[in-house]
């Protein structure tokens, strides 16, 4: 199927340690996201990559670091992990610029105890 | 900067009944304008976009149109079904290398 999906789906780690989150899209898309979407469902922005280059780098902490292979994937590693880091993750791609819309994963709930 | 304003919710109605979301923005020059769906446990899902003023976007019938002199791209849907409840997001892009600007989300609860 074409789709952007992105594992794991549920996450759930101690603070203090380090965990991966990865996305992979299949519709030839030349631009791929992170957001944050919080208990309230407020989106929010993290990274942005265009055929591998970053081109989006919201203020987030360093403990964030996105990685994008090739255009067809981008990762998200976070270190030293916190409780405020509880979230749901989507990635997203777009053909351009978010001018045809995004396509997004089904998200990963990260839960840090 | 760019931002996206649309009505709090939680908005609950009855099966059959009318619906409407409003959302307005502020941008730089002409951004395109969408609504996405969110259901329970899943990613947002495009509904319908708008790129121009007076344009209309359309999809499993719901409406908005792009209102350039109000600044506003208000959701409508004629008659809800249960399937309906989700959340409904606003958000507009302003193009180029610009970010999708999101808004807070309205969540629609429809009863039988």
């Amino acid at each position: 199927d074409t789709a952007v999906s992105q594992t794991p789906k549920y996450l759930v780690t101690q603070m203090g340690n380090d965990k991966s989150i990865k996305c992979e899209q299949n519709l030839g898309h030349d631009t791929m996201y992170w957001y944050k979407q919080d208990s309230k469902k407020f989106l929010k922005i993290m990274f942005s990559y265009n055929n591998k280059e970053l081109i989006i780098n919201e203020t987030v902490p360093n403990r964030f670091s996105p990685k994008s292979p090739d255009k067809a994937h981008l990762n998200l590693h976070i270190n030293s992990l916190e409780l405020g880091d509880s979230a749901v993750y989507f990635c997203a791609s777009s053909k351009r610029q978010g001018d045809y819309g995004y396509t997004f994963g089904s998200g990963t709930r990260l839960t840090v105890v | 900067g760019d931002s996206v304003t649309q009505m709090e919710g939680p908005v609950t109605l009855s099966e059959e009944a009318f619906l409407t979301i409003n959302c307005t923005y502020t941008a730089t020059g002409y951004p395109s304008l969408f609504w996405y769906v969110q259901y329970p446990g899943e990613g947002l899902q495009l509904l319908l976009k708008a790129t121009k003023a007076d344009d209309k976007g359309s999809n499993k019938g719901f409406e908005a149109t792009y209102r350039k002199e109000t600044t506003s791209f208000h959701l409508e849907k004629g008659s809800v079904q249960v399937s309906d409840s989700a959340v409904y997001f606003c958000a507009l892009n302003s193009g180029g290398y610009q970010k999708v600007t999101f808004g807070i989300g309205t969540k629609l609860q429809v009863i039988p």
